[in-house]
């Protein structure tokens, strides 16, 4: 059962541009969200998180949208750079089930220059 | 600079082989995740570990994988016997845990089974 959908499975968008990422959750006792970046032959590493407390959170260029009543998150990259090309993940944790992240299938982002 | 290690970075073996891969979580925390990652499936979790007791291991596949923690500076998963089907690149993760949920990746072992 995937209880993380993530979509586009890619996404090409001009430099300066504004990136956009969504996914969509099941399982309601989920509390974590993150977003986590991969470059090739690297591991993920955790851009930005959120918590169902609020409905937006930005960091920098960054800004993770949350819709509560929809179960949808979404990933806004502002102003993207070539730089900001890579895969990226969506995940969600429960606190209470050992915050074991689930996963979204992955989008990989091309800015072109 | 704190980070997971992970050895070796590449793996070549013939099926059927034993492997091992290592891991060397970030000093001071105590949760540690193995996750495979391929194409097909994504980021899958694999086992977790809080304070070295394994805690979740259901998606691993009990017939020929394990995962261990013989020290707080070790893990391990171990893969025997290898097959085609195990090709993958192999995740290390380790957080702080106590309520801080990141974590911190490892650069993955790329496994090719032949």
């Amino acid at each position: 059962q995937q209880q993380v959908k993530q979509s586009p499975q890619s996404l090409i968008v001009q430099k300066g541009g504004i990136s956009i990422i969504n996914c969509a959750y099941e399982n309601t006792a989920f509390d974590y969200f993150p977003w986590y970046q991969q470059f090739p032959g690297k591991g993920p590493a955790l851009l930005i998180a959120i918590r169902p407390d609020v409905s937006e959170k930005k960091e920098g260029r960054f800004t993770i949208s949350f819709n509560k009543s929809a179960k949808q998150f979404s990933l806004h990259i502002m102003d993207s750079q070539p730089g900001d090309s890579a895969t990226y993940f969506c995940a969600a944790s429960n606190n209470n089930a050992g915050n074991m992240l689930t996963f979204g299938g992955g989008t990989r982002l091309m800015v072109k220059p | 600079d704190a980070r997971v290690t992970q050895t070796p970075r590449h793996k070549v073996t013939e099926m059927g082989q034993e492997v091992t891969m290592r891991c060397q979580p970030i000093l001071g925390h105590n949760t540690v995740f193995w996750y495979r990652q391929t194409m097909m499936q994504g980021l899958e979790l694999l086992a977790y570990f809080r304070n070295r007791a394994p805690l979740d291991d259901s998606g691993m596949p009990k017939d020929r994988f394990s995962a261990e923690m013989p020290d707080a500076t070790l893990a391990t998963l171990k893969i025997q016997p290898s097959e085609p089907r195990d090709s993958a690149v192999y995740f290390c993760a380790s957080g702080p845990g106590q309520g801080d949920e990141k974590l911190f990746f490892g650069s993955g072992t790329q496994l090719s089974v032949l």
